[in-house]
């Protein structure tokens, strides 16, 4: 059964600086998504990663993927408010194309 | 363009009546997939429809769960004798068809029930 944990689950953070969430999974699969939702909203898509070494960068979010080691990082370097939602990995097997969540990152951005 | 779009935005039922709720999909999306989102159980997978083949029923948590899909395009998503653990977000996606790999999943605002 495929696994995926996220840490940390909440993550208070502080304007300017920098801060890494972790997402591991526990079976091989072919891509991993990140996700971010605001409270009250659905899900917007962030990031697809579809191979080993695979680093994408969209504004202060950086996402990258290590198959062999099955971890993916989203970084957010020099944080602002706009920040503050909730982070979530996704994991699709080729054989299943559904996604497996992992449990989420809730993300603080404070002044 | 117009993305997914999920009907009711909320819905508030007693335990034991079933209701429907309904997922508009992204026109040229031939995948589309039900969610499920709660506080104890996190986002869960419940079914998966591509093209004219046979949904992928194994997220269906109980039999009292099933859904459609009609011309390839709406489906609906029923709970029969609904209890109060059915209280969630059911989130629709869509996604455009490549065959075995799919792309991006794009999701839908959600539909919020409440079963009392």
């Amino acid at each position: 059964e495929l696994k995926v944990e996220q840490n940390p689950l909440f993550l208070s953070m502080q304007e300017g600086k920098n801060y890494t969430i972790y997402c591991n999974y526990s079976t091989t699969s072919d891509r991993l998504y990140w996700y971010r939702q605001d409270p009250g909203k659905s899900l917007e898509s962030l990031f697809v990663l579809l191979s080993n070494g695979a680093v994408k960068q969209e504004g202060r979010l950086m996402a990258s993927l290590d198959t062999k080691a099955r971890l993916s990082t989203l970084h957010i370097t020099a944080a602002v408010h706009d920040l503050s939602a909730t982070y979530f990995c996704a994991v699709d097997r080729a054989a299943g194309n559904k996604l497996t969540f992992g449990g989420g990152t809730r993300v603080l951005v404070k002044p | 363009g117009a993305g997914v779009s999920q009907s009711p935005s909320n819905k508030v039922t007693e335990k034991g009546k079933d209701v429907e709720l309904r997922c508009d999909p992204i026109s040229g999306h031939t995948a589309l997939y039900w969610y499920r989102q709660s506080l104890g159980q996190g986002l869960e997978f419940l079914i998966y429809f591509q093209g004219n083949s046979a949904p992928d029923k194994s997220g269906l948590p109980s039999d009292r769960f099933s859904a459609e899909r009609t011309g390839g395009s709406v489906s609906t998503l029923t709970i029969q004798r609904t209890q109060q653990e059915d209280s969630a977000v059911y989130l629709c996606a869509s996604s455009v068809d490549r065959g075995r790999y799919q792309e991006t999943q794009y999701f839908g605002p959600g539909t919020r029930l409440l079963v009392l």
